[in-house]
């Protein structure tokens, strides 16, 4: 079966500092979504890759999908405090058009 | 547009004992999913529907676990009876899979969730 791994498990940045998190797929990656995830509350939508070398932004944050289709990154610019949080990657676990999740990425951002 | 409502937000229950989680999802989505969250993983899809009918329950256990859909709307989720180790986060979601939609791609829109300890 498919696994997703995140790395780093956990981040700590200053304020204004750039950081990248990674999702690796042990299978090719058919659709592979970002979310948000706040302490005690539901998932957030970021974004959306489905083609290799696909990169979408929204804000201050920039999504990858390599060629290969099997890695993934999402990049922040100039982080905020709101921008704290856990970050989980999903892909797409068959035809039925539920998703796997990662074990998700948690970041603190030091004001 | 309101969001996918889940109740209740919290619940204790001593192991043995029933719950039961409800779910409304966004007006107009067909598809809805069950996940499970243990505290540090990734949520983990328990039962998917579209309409009433079961799409997926190949990682709910049913021995203990039940869930319906009757009128295609919202869900009730069931533990009975729970253990230890269903504690846990129960997130909700819909999406407009299976419907007449021209969204290219399975967003899922998430409530936010019920936490369940069972001790």
């Amino acid at each position: 079966s498919q696994e997703l791994e995140q790395s780093p498990q956990s981040l700590i940045v200053q304020e204004g500092k750039n950081l990248t998190i990674n999702c690796t797929s042990s299978k090719t990656l058919y659709g592979l979504y970002w979310y948000k995830q706040k302490y005690g509350e539901g998932l957030i939508f970021l974004m959306m890759l489905q083609k290799g070398g696909e990169e979408k932004s929204h804000e201050k944050i920039t999504a990858k999908l390599d060629e290969k289709k099997q890695q993934s990154s999402l990049h922040i610019t100039a982080s905020q405090p709101s921008h704290a949080g856990i970050y989980l990657c999903g892909a797409d676990r068959g035809s039925q058009g539920n998703l796997i999740f990662g074990k998700g990425t948690k970041l603190s951002v030091k004001p | 547009e309101a969001g996918v409502a889940q109740s209740p937000r919290y619940k204790i229950i001593e192991k043995r004992q029933s719950v039961a989680f409800w779910c409304n999802p966004i007006s107009g989505h067909a598809t809805l999913y069950w996940y499970q969250q243990i505290l540090g993983q990734g949520p983990k899809l328990l039962i998917q529907f579209q309409n009433n009918g079961v799409v997926d329950d190949s990682q709910l256990p049913k021995d203990r676990f039940s869930a319906e859909r009757l009128k295609g709307v919202d869900s009730t989720l069931k533990i009975q009876p729970a253990k230890l180790e269903d504690s846990a986060v129960y997130l909700c979601a819909s999406s407009l899979r299976g419907t007449f939609s021209r969204t290219p791609y399975n967003e899922q829109f998430f409530g936010p969730g019920t936490r369940l300890t069972v001790l």
